[in-house]
């Protein structure tokens, strides 16, 4: 099976720059996606296509995709963006979930 | 505005039986291929299975291949998982997505609010 695999938790000050990593065997040749999810509430798409972001996702939310790794990168960080985050990708009529990363503003 | 309501989930023993049912609103529901996706309490996201467009095409996570069954009506504008012989492992709120493009290996634009399926004797 495929396994997406994210650092368990990511800390960052305010108005810095928050980069969580997604790692799978060749995921550059794929497209991954990114969500975030807060505490008590449904899923959110921040990324798709690698790069594209959705209508209402805020500029400050950026993604790369190349190798085997790719980076959902969050700049200027607001106390907002606190929460979990998980990648996404497909192999093989398959969709795979990332392992997720709670993001904590200090 | 783009809404997806889940219902059915329950309490109900293992091995038994459930059907999930997710309304859709807000879209031209029989443009998009749908998703099922669930969460453990707890623990992370996981992708159940998928329906193309027109209920041609059905893939599943090796997790619930052979117990569960995705199915929609495009006339209802409504999503189903019929899922058979369950087990604990499969207690978890489950949420119905749409893809955000047409095809089948898309992102998921809109989450429905979850319905939470419970496996307990």
């Amino acid at each position: 099976s495929y396994d997406l695999t994210q650092p368990p938790s990511v800390s960052v000050s305010p108005g810095q720059t928050a980069s969580i990593t997604c790692s799978g065997d060749k995921l550059g040749d794929k497209y991954a996606f990114w969500y975030q999810q807060k505490p008590g509430q449904s899923p959110v798409l921040v990324i798709y296509q690698n790069t594209q972001r959705p209508s209402g996702i805020p500029e400050r939310f950026s993604g790369s995709n190349s190798g085997n790794t790719a980076t959902l990168t969050i700049s200027g960080t607001q106390a907002m963006d606190e929460a979990d985050y998980y990648c996404q990708a497909w192999d093989s009529n398959t969709g795979v979930f990332g392992t997720g990363t709670k993001v904590t503003v200090l | 505005e783009v809404q997806l309501v889940e219902s059915g989930g329950v309490v109900v023993q293992p091995g038994g039986s459930l059907r999930l049912s997710c309304a859709a609103s807000g879209f031209t529901f029989d443009d998009y291929t749908m998703h099922w996706v669930r969460q453990a309490p707890g623990k992370g996201l996981e992708w159940v299975s998928l329906i193309s467009w027109d209920g041609g095409s059905t893939y599943y996570a090796d997790s619930v291949k052979g117990r569960f069954t995705i199915s929609r009506d495009n006339s209802k504008n409504s999503l189903y998982l019929q899922m058979n012989s369950l087990r604990t492992e499969d207690t978890a709120l489950y949420y119905c997505a749409k893809a955000i493009l047409t095809g089948y290996y898309s992102a998921f634009d809109y989450w429905g609010q979850g319905t939470l399926v419970t496996v307990s004797s």
